[in-house]
C-alpha cells in the first residue's frame, strides 16, 4: 500500500551515540517533514524539505541533521544522542499544494539512556 | 506569536453523547485547517480539512468541523460518540503560501460506558 514508511519502530540509544531514522514515501510527494511528539507538547517540527536537495529548519532543529537526495527518502540523523531526544518521531509527506493533506508514518519510538 | 490552541487537555464523554473539541488559531490570514486523530501507539490519521468554501466540513468516521472566521476557531464535532472514538485529537494549521503544518497540543478523548 502506498504510504510513508518509517524504520525502525523502536530504538534504544546510549547518550552520545549517533543514528539515522529512515523515512520513505512512494506517493511522489514533494514535501517531507519530521516531527517529534512529547507529552503535552503536541507535535513539533524538526526539519522539512520542499523537494530533493532543499531542506530547512523547523522549530526544534538542534541536535538533528537531514538531507534529501531523492524525492522518496528523507532520513533524520541524530548526531550525538541526548536524553532530551527521547521522544516519538513522525515523518510526514504531502504534495506541494497540500490540498490532499499530509500523510504520516507510524512513528519511531526512541529512548536515549 | 502565531499559534494553535486546543484548550482542553482531556475530555470525557459518555458513549452516545455529543462531542465538541475546541481549536483556535492566531494567524493574520485564514490558514488551511486540519483535524487529525491518533489512536494509542499509532500514527496520525486525517479526519477532515478546510481550505475554503462551505464553512461546515464533513470528515470520516462521522466527524464534522465548523470554521468560524470571526472567532478564529475550527471546532470538531460528532453527534454521537462511540467507544472506538477514544483517542487523541490534534488540530493543525498551514499558512497559505507555506507548507509547514503547525499542531496544537492535542485533546485526549475518553469515552465512558
Amino acid at each position: 500500500n502506498a504510504g510513508v514508511t518509517q524504520t525502525p519502530k523502536f530504538q534504544v540509544l546510549k547518550t552520545g551515540q549517533s543514528m539515522t531514522l529512515q523515512c520513505a514515501q512512494d506517493m511522489n510527494h514533494e514535501y517531507m517533514s519530521w516531527y517529534r511528539q512529547d507529552p503535552g507538547m503536541g507535535l513539533r517540527l524538526i526539519h522539512y524539505s520542499v523537494g530533493a536537495g532543499i531542506t530547512d529548519q523547523g522549530e526544534v532543529p538542534n541536535g538533528y541533521n537531514v538531507s534529501r537526495s531523492t524525492t522518496e527518502d528523507f532520513p533524520l540523523r541524530l548526531l550525538s544522542a541526548a536524553p532530551s531526544q527521547t521522544s516519538v518521531y513522525f515523518c510526514a509527506s504531502s504534495y506541494s499544494s497540500g490540498d490532499s493533506g499530509y500523510t504520516f508514518g507510524s512513528g519511531t519510538r526512541l529512548t536515549v539512556v | 506569536a502565531q499559534s494553535v490552541t486546543q484548550p482542553d487537555i482531556h475530555i470525557t464523554v459518555s458513549e452516545g453523547a455529543s462531542l465538541e473539541l475546541r481549536c483556535n488559531y492566531s494567524y493574520g490570514a485564514t490558514p488551511y485547517l486540519f483535524w487529525y486523530v491518533q489512536s494509542p501507539g499509532q500514527g496520525l490519521q486525517l479526519l477532515l480539512k478546510y481550505f475554503s468554501g462551505d464553512t461546515l466540513v464533513q470528515g470520516i468516521k462521522g466527524f464534522e468541523a465548523e470554521f468560524k472566521r470571526s472567532q478564529s476557531s475550527f471546532n470538531l464535532r460528532k453527534p454521537s460518540v462511540h467507544w472506538s472514538d477514544a483517542a487523541e485529537y490534534f488540530c493543525a494549521v498551514r499558512i497559505i503560501g507555506f507548507q509547514k503544518l503547525v499542531f496544537g497540543t492535542g485533546t485526549r478523548l475518553l469515552v465512558s460506558p
